[in-house]
């Protein structure tokens, strides 16, 4: 497996389209985040899905934004009418956990970096 | 608030001796720590993680020391070595007494240059 994919990996669009990403997790886990970083900043949570269900959603995520894992595997985050204010890095992230996983860490796609005009 | 503090954002090491990075939290409920490294363009890869019944966990070159009571952690790496030259993020997370996304609140980062 290669490991997380994200596409685009550059988008650059003007103020009020919409835009889409996607993600492909490791092939084998089952949990899927999204994060958004900004310039200085570490990567901020957004949202975060267990198989196809999202489970849990940041206060960052305003109600432009939608993420959806239709069939648990890949994923897709839209932002609907962007704003200056949504240029970020947008990181997804994918890991495995069942009861006999010993482990926790998330394993992150290389990005995709968005420029609102 | 920022609750995963990285207080230096940059930090200058000659190749071949310890580099050691900071990283202070103020959330009692974490209770596992991970450090990653980013390059540029890249995203976060991850490096070694800390459970809070440890206080010190090594992994080759790196080893992560954990202080719970002055809410603490370090990553020590011996021997520096240019290629570790990147920007190196804390992160944290509550598993034990979470919700259960084990979702990871991380600090500002630090840059890290290893000098040859």
């Amino acid at each position: 497996d290669t490991g997380v994919s994200q596409n685009p990996r550059h988008k650059i669009t003007k103020r009020g389209q919409n835009v889409t990403f996607r993600c492909d997790p490791i092939s084998e886990h089952n949990r899927l985040y999204w994060y958004r970083q900004t310039l200085g900043q570490g990567p901020e949570f957004l949202t975060y899905f267990q198989n196809e269900a999202q489970l849990e959603k940041s206060r960052l995520l305003s109600d432009r934004f939608s993420a959806e894992r239709p069939k648990g595997s890949f994923s897709t985050l839209e932002i609907q009418r962007t704003e200056q204010g949504d240029s970020a890095m947008y990181l997804c992230a994918s890991s495995f956990r069942d009861s006999y996983s010993p482990s926790y860490e998330q394993y992150f796609g290389p990005g995709t970096r968005l420029t609102v005009t | 608030d920022q609750q995963v503090k990285q207080n230096s954002p940059s930090l200058s090491v000659q190749e071949g001796r310890i580099s050691i990075l900071n990283c202070d939290y103020t959330n009692s409920m974490f209770d596992y720590f991970l450090w990653y490294k980013k390059y540029p363009a890249e995203g976060p890869t991850f490096l070694i993680s800390i459970s809070s019944i440890k206080d010190k966990n090594e992994d080759g070159r790196f080893t992560v020391f954990l202080n719970k009571s002055a809410k603490h952690l370090s990553l020590h790496i011996v021997p520096s070595q240019p290629g570790d030259s990147a920007v190196y993020f804390c992160a944290a997370s509550q598993i034990y007494s979470g919700a259960g996304s084990y979702q990871l609140t991380f600090g500002k980062g630090t840059k890290l240059s290893v000098i040859p």
